[in-house]
Parts: C-alpha cells; sequence; structure tokens
C-alpha cells in the first residue's frame, strides 16, 4: 500500500535555526497537510496545501513557518528561526481528491519527525 | 467550529478486560468523517476506522468495534479482551467530508493494559 514518508525521523537543531521537515506524500494524492503534535497533547492541524498554494492555515501556522512542494514529489516545511516551543512531532498527511467521494481512504499519515530544539 | 471531546484522559485495565473509550463530536457539517488512530509509544499514528457520517452502521474488526449515534454525537471505541500490546493512546478525529479535509483531533486517551 502507497505510504506517505517523512525525512529525517528525528531532527535536532540549535535554536534560531532554520530547518525544513521533508515530506513525499503519495503519488495521485492532490491535498497535503502538516499537523503538529507537542509531546503528551493533541494533534494539531497547522496548514493545508492544494493547487501549490496554502488552502488553510492555523494561527499557530505563523510567519515564521512556510511550506513548499519545490518539484512534482517532495513536501516541505520550513521553520524559520526556531524557538523551544517549536519542538514537537511533526506529521505530514496528504488526502485524494474530494470529488471521488465516496471513498474508502483515509488521509494518509506519514511517521512523523521529531523536531527537537536545543 | 469542530471540537472532539475525549473525557477520559487515562484508562487502565487488566489484561483480557474489556474496555470503552468514549469520543463526542461537534460539527456543523451535515456530511462529515469521524476516524480513530492508534498511536504507539513509537509515536507514528496508525489508522483504525473512518465512518461516514451518513452511515451509521456499527462496525467489528476483530477485537475492536465502534458505536456511531449520531443522536448522541457520539462514535465510541470499544476492544474485547483487551492485550498489553493495545497499549497506546487513542485519538478520535473528525473532517468535512469535502474539500480540504482538515482533521481536528481530540485531546487522546492513554490505554494502559496491564498484564
Amino acid at each position: 500500500e502507497p505510504e506517505v514518508t517523512q525525512t529525517p525521523s528525528h531532527q535536532v537543531t540549535q535554536m534560531g535555526q532554520e530547518v525544513i521537515l521533508r515530506c513525499v506524500p503519495i503519488s495521485n494524492h492532490l491535498y497535503f497537510y502538516w499537523y503538529r503534535q507537542i509531546l503528551g497533547q493533541k494533534v494539531e492541524f497547522l496548514v493545508s496545501f492544494y493547487n501549490n498554494e496554502i488552502s488553510e492555515k492555523s494561527e499557530i501556522f505563523d510567519d515564521q513557518f512556510s511550506v513548499e512542494r519545490p518539484d512534482g514529489s517532495n513536501f516541505t516545511l520550513k521553520i524559520r528561526s526556531t524557538k523551544l516551543e517549536d519542538s514537537a512531532m511533526y506529521f505530514c498527511a496528504s488526502s485524494d481528491s474530494w470529488d471521488r467521494v465516496p471513498s474508502n481512504q483515509p488521509q494518509h499519515f506519514g511517521d512523523g519527525t521529531r523536531l527537537s530544539i536545543l | 467550529a469542530q471540537k472532539v471531546t475525549q473525557a477520559q484522559t487515562e484508562i487502565s485495565v487488566v489484561e483480557k478486560e474489556d474496555v470503552t473509550l468514549d469520543c463526542v463530536y461537534e460539527t456543523r457539517d451535515t456530511t462529515y468523517y469521524l476516524f480513530w488512530y492508534k498511536q504507539p509509544p513509537s509515536g507514528e499514528l496508525v489508522f483504525l476506522i473512518r465512518r461516514n457520517s451518513f452511515d451509521e452502521q456499527n462496525e467489528i474488526s476483530g477485537r475492536y468495534s465502534w458505536n456511531f449515534q449520531k443522536s448522541t454525537s457520539s462514535f465510541n471505541f470499544t476492544i474485547t479482551a483487551s492485550q498489553v500490546v493495545d497499549s497506546a493512546v487513542y485519538f478520535c478525529a473528525l473532517s468535512e467530508a469535502g474539500g480540504y479535509q482538515k482533521v481536528t483531533f481530540g485531546i487522546g486517551t492513554k490505554l494502559q493494559v496491564i498484564p
């Protein structure tokens, strides 16, 4: 079964540095997402991306964050000038075209990147 | 706005006991999807089930079963004959039916199965 893959699995970065988290969504999916989970807390929506632009973002997704689909396969989350509170697990997800409803395919999540800011 | 409430933050059961994890949701959408995910200590999100709002049939998959009641906005999850490998955090979640399908998660229920 196709999977969403995320790299690296664990990223350690000094506070103030920039970090890029990478994701390869499922190849025929059209919608892409990033979520964040601070340790011990719930999974929170950050941003959704469709047709090469942001379709929705949460209040967490401020100017420090950006997303990009630099080529036909990768989907990246960039965090500029990282802060201690950015330490979290970051999940990428992708989903199929909504107009294929009813679809039995859920939104597919990657295994996450654990980001540790020192 | 969408909201998912999991009132039980932690549950401990002895192996082989049955356990039910509660989930109550709020949405203004008439069509939506409900999910359950399992998060083992390794951290990944393991998809368990997705349910459409127009399909209220309960579902059973092995030791897992789900009870969807639209009248009470609940989507409860039962594990029968629990096993130590079931120990994990379980998230209930909700998404719109169309468009961007942003998923709103509950806070999670940490299940510990004691041998």
